[in-house]
């Protein structure tokens, strides 16, 4: 089957950085979606690796290595703002199915 | 311009009614989903749509009927509610990831929370 391990919560102060990781188990796999969801909304789309290496989107960053089923997201400079639950989400290649991470929340302090 | 648009944003009805949700979406997108997420958080797929055509259906209780009238439009209607029915439910689309694409960026809809009484 598929699945995805990540924290369940973590804790940063505000300006610092800060890493979630995620772990995954597939027999195929496309790539390695996160996604960022704010209290009372929906899920949206924060950055995809589809090869090995870091895809940088301004504060945010994501890694993957496939060898090790290994990712992890980034977060430079934390604001406030980016106080929300993070989900990594895998796209096997048996079916068109996204599963998703039970999600990170993240607390920032001040 | 609302990209993904779910109605109604809330509903709250009791046991054993029928309720439908509708989603649209204005992105011209091929690839339609519904998913629900629990009180725990855990967002987790219930259905998928590629043109109108039914490509994931994962097991769920066959009181839950999806329908998509065109490829824009893909509505949830749920028969004889139950209370482990209350959640939120979202849909989302996606440009075409077709059976081997690797791209899939995902726009969900605002969200509608059922609550079961």
């Amino acid at each position: 089957g598929q699945s995805l391990e990540q924290p369940s919560e973590v804790t940063a102060v505000e300006g610092a950085i800060v890493q979630i990781n995620c772990t995954y188990q597939t027999s195929g796999f496309y790539g390695l979606s996160w996604y960022q969801q704010h209290d009372g909304g929906a899920p949206t789309f924060l950055s995809y690796n589809g090869l090995d290496g870091l895809e940088e989107t301004g504060r945010f960053s994501s890694f993957l290595s496939r060898s090790d089923s290994y990712g992890y997201l980034l977060l430079q400079e934390l604001q406030m703002k980016d106080s929300a639950s993070y989900f990594c989400a895998l796209k096997g290649n048996r079916d068109d199915k996204i599963i998703f991470g039970k999600g990170t929340r993240l607390h920032i302090l001040p | 311009d609302t990209a993904v648009s779910q109605t109604p944003k809330y509903l709250v009805t009791q046991m054993g009614n029928d309720k439908s949700i509708k989603c649209e979406q204005n992105l011209g997108h091929d690839t339609m989903y519904w998913y629900k997420q629990d009180s725990k958080k855990f967002l987790k797929i219930m259905f998928s749509y590629n043109n109108k055509e039914l490509i994931i259906n994962e097991t769920v209780p066959n009181r839950f009927s999806p329908k998509s009238p065109d490829k824009a439009h893909l509505n949830l209607h749920i028969n004889s509610l139950e209370l482990g029915d209350s959640a939120v439910y979202f849909c989302a689309s996606s440009q075409d990831p077709g059976r081997y694409s690797s791209y899939n960026e995902q726009f969900f809809g605002p969200g509608t929370r059922l609550t079961v009484l």
